[in-house]
């Protein structure tokens, strides 16, 4: 079955650390994104590529890093920099870069600083 | 400005109950998008529906169904005869799609809790 993967469900970091979550899809889907989701303040856009070998920042792309050297792959690391990086995030992907096509996501990662 | 206020962030109802779930939104575009997602506790969000600004027209899913009102800037979403199953949060979010402005503008999410 196509759909994007989310990988790990969980992950702890501790302070200081550099983690990469991963976001795989199978979709054929031109366009990826990242989500922060925190609670009551819905979901905020963080990195989106629209294609391979190029990206763009969001909302809220400090302290966050992305690379797309694969149309299937849209790896998000949570640098350092990021100060409060406990959060839940979303991998999603489109068909195309027009809205009219919405969007299919993956089912998480939570990460949590210890 | 551009925005999307949900403005019930918690609705608890009883099993076979009708619920509805309000969105409104701010856009001076005249082409724009409307969704709406549903998150169950597993965390994926579920698309359920899309409707452009141009179409009007009422939808209806099974026990599901859209009302959707320019006049009043609103997208309210109505689940008829509620489950447990459709406890989840249910996100609005709003697209604009106008050169180079392409974005989602979601909602803060309304909490839906059906108890058996």
């Amino acid at each position: 079955d196509g759909g994007i993967t989310q990988s790990p469900k969980y992950l702890f970091r501790k302070e200081g650390q550099n983690v990469t979550l991963s976001c795989e899809q199978n979709l054929n889907h031109d366009a990826m994104y990242w989500y922060r989701q925190d609670p009551g303040q819905g979901l905020r856009l963080i990195y989106y590529s629209q294609i391979v070998n190029d990206f763009q920042k969001g909302d809220i792309a400090e302290g966050y890093s992305v690379s797309r050297e694969k149309k299937e792959s849209f790896p998000l690391t949570v640098t350092s920099a990021q100060k409060n990086p406990t959060a839940f995030y979303l991998c999603a992907s489109s068909i195309g870069r027009q809205l009219f096509y919405g969007y299919t996501f993956g089912s998480g990662t939570r990460l949590t600083v210890v | 400005a551009q925005k999307v206020t949900q403005a019930q962030t918690e609705i608890s109802v009883v099993e076979k109950e009708d619920v509805t779930l309000d969105c409104v939104y701010e856009t001076r575009d005249t082409t724009y998008y409307l969704f709406w997602y549903k998150q169950p506790p597993s965390g994926e969000l579920v698309f359920l529906i899309r409707r452009n600004s141009f179409d009007e027209q009422n939808e209806i899913s099974g026990r599901y169904s859209w009302n959707f009102q320019k006049s009043t800037s609103s997208f309210n979403f109505t689940i008829t005869a509620s489950q447990v199953v459709d406890s989840a949060v249910y996100f609005c979010a709003l697209g604009l799609n106008a050169g180079n402005n392409r974005k989602l503008i979601w909602g803060l999410g309304t909490s839906l809790a059906v108890n058996p």
